[in-house]
């Protein structure tokens, strides 16, 4: 099975914060993506990578980088946390120009 | 228009019904579809994946592709409560598009 684990569950933060979110995926899949969740919007596609220490825009990155150093690794920062940032982030992976599998999301809040 | 619409619901029915759901997408380019099954605070898990036209079954669930109306629905056969979720619709072809995501309820 694949599993796609992300470091936090919950997490609340202040305003100005750096926060670190971190995904981990255990089948060597080429892809993962970054997409943030909110009611009415849907899945909104924030970051991907390809490959290792590549990464591409997704539909909305205005405030948040990320970084894949290691294969199974992606994280997504952001680097000035602020309160229309709370939300559910969640980390998908895939092997290449395959359907994407999720993991358990972060429902970030932020003060 | 987006490129994926998607009715948010919410749909509500009895145990034992038939779930029909369904999405529709602008890009005649795609050529995978998916659905996935997201209960309250989780993440979305894949529940079906068909290419190109046409239908595939599995167990209670049915999806059917119609690419000429560009249109792609989920059944859900015997709708039982532990089916109460939020169903996304994905499709892709270099790009993956998602819906919004239909919450639907079933009661005992």
């Amino acid at each position: 099975d694949v599993k796609v684990t992300q470091s936090s569950r919950y997490l609340v933060k202040r305003t100005g914060e750096k926060v670190f979110l971190e995904c981990v995926q255990d089948m060597d899949h080429e892809n993962m993506f970054w997409y943030r969740q909110d009611p009415g919007l849907g899945l909104r596609l924030i970051y991907f990578s390809y490959d290792v220490k590549m990464k591409e825009k997704g539909d909305i990155p205005e405030g948040y980088s990320v970084s894949r150093e290691k294969k199974e690794r992606f994280s997504l920062i952001l680097e000035s946390a602020s309160t229309n940032q709370t939300s559910m982030y969640l980390c998908a992976s895939s092997p290449a120009r395959d359907t994407q599998y999720f993991g358990p999301g972060t429902r970030l809040t932020v003060l | 228009q987006k490129e994926v619409e998607q009715d948010p619901g919410p749909l509500s029915v009895p145990e034992g019904a038939i779930v029909s759901l369904n999405c529709t997408y602008s890009n005649s380019a795609f050529q995978y579809f998916m659905w996935y099954r997201q209960y309250s605070r989780k993440g979305p898990e894949l529940l079906m994946y068909t290419y190109s036209s046409g239908n595939k079954e599995d167990g209670r669930f049915t999806a059917q592709v119609d690419k000429s109306s560009k249109y792609i629905s989920l059944f859900i056969r015997d709708s039982q409560p532990s089916d109460s979720a939020t169903y996304l619709c994905a499709m892709r072809n270099n790009d993956m598009r998602f819906g919004a995501g239909t919450r639907l309820t079933v009661k005992p």
